[in-house]
C-alpha cells in the first residue's frame, strides 16, 4: 500500500525566514496531496492541496510543489510568523479514497 | 454551524471496560473516518465508512469496531480496551468517496487513557 515519508520531524526557524517540509510517497497512482496544519491542542485543518496534474500551487505565504517523477512534494512557507508554529502533516490519497498521512513536522517559529 | 462533534473530549477508563466514542456530523457527508494520533506516528486510520451500512478497515483496526446505521453518526467502539489504545482519537468526514473532491473535516478529538 501507499507509504508517505515526511522530513524533517522538527524544524526551528527565526521569524521571517522560510520553512520547507518535504514528503515522498510510494504509490505512483496517488493523485491528491493535501497539507494539514494542527495547532497545539486543536484539530488538523487543511491549509493547501495539490492534484497530480499541477506542478505548483500558491496561497499567499504558502506554496506546495509536486514532482511526480520523483514522487515527492513539498510545503514552502515564506516570511514565517509565530502563528505558523504548529504540526504540519502531508498526505497522499490512494485509489481515490484513503488518505495516508506522514508522521508530521513540528515547526517552531521564534521571534 | 457546520461541524464534526465528538464526545467525550476526555476519557479515562480501565482495561477491559467497554466504551463508545460518539461522532456526529451535520454536513450530510457520505464519508466518515476514525484516526488515532500518537507521538511520532502521525495520524493512522482505524476504520472508515463511505456511506450508510458500508464500513471498511483502515491501517490499525485491531481492537476497534464501528457502525454506520445513520449517515450523520459513526461511533467508535472499544469492546475491551487495553493500555496500548491510549491515544488521541479524531473523527473526520467529507463529501463523496474520493479524497480529492473535498477536504476532510476533523472533530475536536477525544483524549483516551486506558489504565
Amino acid at each position: 500500500g501507499e507509504n508517505v515519508e515526511q522530513h524533517p520531524s522538527t524544524l526551528s526557524v527565526q521569524e521571517g525566514d522560510s520553512a520547507v517540509i518535504k514528503c515522498t510517497y510510494s504509490d505512483s497512482a496517488s493523485n491528491y496531496f493535501p497539507w494539514y496544519k494542527q495547532e497545539l491542542g486543536k484539530r488538523p485543518q487543511l491549509i493547501i492541496d495539490i492534484r497530480s496534474n499541477v506542478g505548483e500551487k500558491k496561497d499567499q505565504r504558502i506554496a506546495v510543489t509536486l514532482n511526480k517523477t520523483a514522487k515527492h512534494f513539498s510545503l514552502h512557507i515564506t516570511e514565517t510568523q509565530p502563528e505558523d508554529s504548529a504540526v504540519y502533516f502531508c498526505a497522499a490519497s490512494q485509489a481515490g479514497t484513503a488518505l495516508i498521512f506522514g508522521k508530521g513536522t513540528t515547526l517552531s517559529v521564534s521571534s | 454551524e457546520a461541524q464534526v462533534t465528538q464526545n467525550p473530549r476526555y476519557l479515562i477508563t480501565v482495561t477491559g471496560k467497554k466504551l463508545t466514542v460518539t461522532c456526529s456530523q451535520n454536513m450530510n457527508h457520505e464519508y466518515m473516518s476514525w484516526y488515532r494520533q500518537d507521538p511520532g506516528l502521525g495520524l493512522r486510520q482505524i476504520y472508515y465508512s463511505m456511506n450508510v451500512e458500508v464500513t471498511d478497515k483502515g491501517d490499525v483496526p485491531e481492537g476497534y469496531k464501528v457502525s454506520r446505521k445513520e449517515k450523520r453518526n459513526f461511533p467508535l467502539i472499544l469492546e475491551s480496551p487495553s493500555p496500548n489504545q491510549t491515544s488521541l482519537y479524531f473523527c473526520a468526514s467529507r463529501f463523496g468517496s474520493a479524497a480529492e473532491r473535498s477536504p476532510l473535516h476533523f472533530g475536536n478529538g477525544t483524549r483516551l487513557t486506558v489504565t
